[in-house]
């Protein structure tokens, strides 16, 4: 069975600091995607960054990296120089591009709070 | 973030009553998507649409019938639900399904209590 574990239900980081969420997945399919959604307080989810699974070089979209370890199963996020506006959960989810149960499996999400 | 639409954004109503959800992407996507999130519980994917066809059926109960008449609409019918069904529902889009490279677009979602 394919699931997504999200460690920490709840972070905190000072505007301007470094975060990093943790992602741990498991599949034994070769062929699935990774992503990062952030949906913030009464608002719409938002895809933040993809990682496509068999893509050594970990996805980066401006202030939003992963650190991508495959042996490990891991994917975590990291946000450099937080901004308030990065307050949101945070859900990492898991895409299997293989037979007939091709769909995204959701981790629980992580609560980030950005202190000013 | 208007992309994709839902309405209502709220909606109260009894263990009786019938109502409808809305969703209206203004992407050119051909892949549809209900979403159920409730607290502590990871998204549950109720119903895929490709192509206007129903591809998938999450053992959804019956009370909640959803309708694709075309690849831009998607309806969620509900009647009779039970309070443990108040959540919000999310609806969703994407290019088409199966599709190596992706990605899904979420509407804001219609905040459901159910009396």
């Amino acid at each position: 069975a394919q699931t997504v574990t999200q460690s920490q239900p709840e972070m905190s980081v000072q505007e301007a600091e470094t975060v990093t969420l943790s992602c741990t997945y498991d599949t034994s399919e070769s062929d699935y995607y990774l992503f990062w959604y952030k949906q913030p307080p009464s608002r719409q989810m938002i895809l933040v960054i993809r990682q496509e699974a068999y893509k050594q070089q970990n996805a980066t979209e401006n202030r939003f990296s992963v650190n991508f370890q495959k042996a490990a199963k891991s994917f975590s996020l990291k946000i450099s120089d937080s901004q308030l506006g990065d307050a949101a959960m945070y859900f990492c989810a898991l895409y299997i591009n293989a037979g007939n149960n091709r769909k995204l499996i959701w981790g629980l999400g992580t609560s980030l709070a950005v202190n000013p | 973030e208007t992309g994709v639409t839902q309405t209502p954004r709220h909606l109260v109503m009894g263990m009786t009553n019938k109502k409808s959800l809305k969703c209206e992407q203004h992407l050119g996507h051909n892949a549809m998507y209900w979403y159920k999130q409730s607290a502590k519980k990871p998204l549950e994917l109720m119903f895929v649409y490709n192509f206007k066809e129903q591809t998938e059926n999450n053992s959804v109960p019956s009370r909640f019938s959803p309708e694709c008449p075309n690849s831009s609409h998607l309806f969620l019918h509900l009647h009779t639900l039970q309070p443990e069904d108040s959540a919000l529902y999310l609806c969703a889009s994407s290019h088409r399904l199966g599709r190596s490279t992706d990605t899904q677009y979420f509407g804001p979602g219609t905040r459901l209590t159910v009396l």
